[in-house]
Formats: structure tokens, C-alpha cells, sequence
């Protein structure tokens, strides 16, 4: 079974640019998230999809943080403009069960490791 | 709000040595519990999952445990490895609150096992 993909696995950019990631979860899983890791801690929740419609985006800095999830399937998440703090690694994972059902095992992908100049 | 302390932050330690990793945390009404490691660079593997309403669960030479009544649980590594260097995670999932999806994790512990 293929695991949660993600891309690209690094990007470098200068603060206030635009950046990107794209994330394709295991086949079937209908509830996707995007974790922002920064180095030395724990990840965070950004955002949690179930299907193609947003669970939980409460921590999600909407000013420059975006993320969609069309057809249910791929998500991309994208971050305009960028600044220092963003750095980070962006981690994509995904479950089978439901988020009312609350009892399924979370699978991750390598993450996309974001470096801001 | 859900708060999650590992301890040790680090460890280092002789190959063949028996090891506990302790993970606390702070609301008991969790739907599950769930261990992850962590390698330089890369993404979370998942060790093991022990829902709420179980004590412990096995896999291989790891084994978990979780007393939710008093907010803990640990990984118990059996006859340690080199291989088995690597940051170890551990995270809840509220049962209740608009947060039901949202894992809380530690901060980890890194582990490294020397020959």
C-alpha cells in the first residue's frame, strides 16, 4: 500500500515570497491534515479535512495561510507572503476513520521542509 | 487545553539495555493515544495506537502502556538497538471539545542507542 506523498521534500525561499505543498494521501483515507513542525518541537495541527470540507482550521494563520483539499482527494498548502517564523517542516498525514468516529491511526508523509531567508 | 510533556528530553544509552519512555498529559478524556518515531528528516512512523479503552498494546520488542486515569503512558523498548536511534513522539486525541480531531503531541524524546 503507497503511503502519504508529499512534494517537494525541500524548498528554500526569501521572506515575503509565495511557496506551495502538495500533498497525496493514502488511497480510501477521508480525513486528511497539514502539521507545521518546527524544529525541536512537537508538530501542530493547521488544518484537518474530512472528505473535501474543513474540520478544524482554528490555528491556521489565515492572513498568509491557505489550503484546499478539491475532490477529496490531493490538498495543496500554500503560505503568500512568507516570513521568517514560517520555517518549518509542513508534515501531511491522513486517516481512515472518520473525525466522529475519533479512532483512527494517523499515517504521515516525509514532510516538505520550508526554509525562509 | 490538552498539554503533552515527555520525559526524558534525551537519552543515551549502551546497546541491549532495556529503556522507558514517559509520556504525561493533562485531560484524561482522550479517545486514543498514539507513538510515533521520528528520524533526522523525515516524516512520523507510527510504533503504536492503544484506544482509550485498553491498557496496553505490543509490537515486536515495544510495548505500550496508558493509565488514563492518571494521565500517562509509556513506551517500553526491550533489548535496545543502534536502529532504534531516532526521536520518539507521543500524542493524545481529545474525546471532547471542538478539538476531536486535533492530535496534541510532545515534544519527543531523542534516543540514542550506541554499540
Amino acid at each position: 500500500e503507497a503511503g502519504v506523498a508529499q512534494s517537494p521534500r525541500y524548498k528554500i525561499i526569501e521572506k515575503r515570497q509565495s511557496v506551495a505543498f502538495w500533498c497525496n494521501p493514502i488511497s480510501g483515507h477521508a480525513t486528511l491534515y497539514w502539521y507545521q513542525q518546527i524544529l525541536g518541537q512537537g508538530p501542530k495541527l493547521l488544518i484537518q479535512f474530512q472528505n473535501n470540507g474543513v474540520v478544524d482550521d482554528s490555528q491556521l494563520p489565515k492572513d498568509r495561510f491557505s489550503a484546499e483539499r478539491l475532490k477529496g482527494v490531493d490538498s495543496t498548502l500554500k503560505i503568500q507572503p512568507a516570513k521568517l517564523e514560517d520555517s518549518a517542516v509542513y508534515l501531511c498525514a491522513s486517516s481512515l476513520d472518520s473525525v466522529a468516529r475519533g479512532a483512527g491511526e494517523l499515517f504521515f508523509g516525509e514532510g516538505s521542509r520550508l526554509t525562509v531567508l | 487545553k490538552q498539554e503533552v510533556t515527555q520525559i526524558p528530553a534525551a537519552l543515551s544509552v549502551p546497546e541491549g539495555e532495556n529503556l522507558v519512555l514517559n509520556c504525561s498529559f493533562t485531560d484524561s478524556a482522550i479517545y486514543n493515544l498514539q507513538w510515533f518515531r521520528q528520524d533526522p528528516g523525515k516524516g512520523l512512523t507510527s510504533l503504536l495506537l492503544i484506544q482509550s479503552s485498553q491498557r496496553e498494546q505490543t509490537s515486536g520488542r515495544l510495548n505500550a502502556s496508558l493509565d488514563k486515569s492518571s494521565g500517562r503512558s509509556t513506551l517500553y523498548i526491550a533489548a535496545s538497538q543502534p536502529g532504534d536511534s531516532a526521536t520518539y513522539l507521543c500524542a493524545v486525541r481529545p474525546r471532547r471539545g471542538s478539538t476531536l480531531g486535533r492530535l496534541y503531541f510532545g515534544r519527543g524524546t531523542q534516543l540514542t542507542v550506541w554499540p
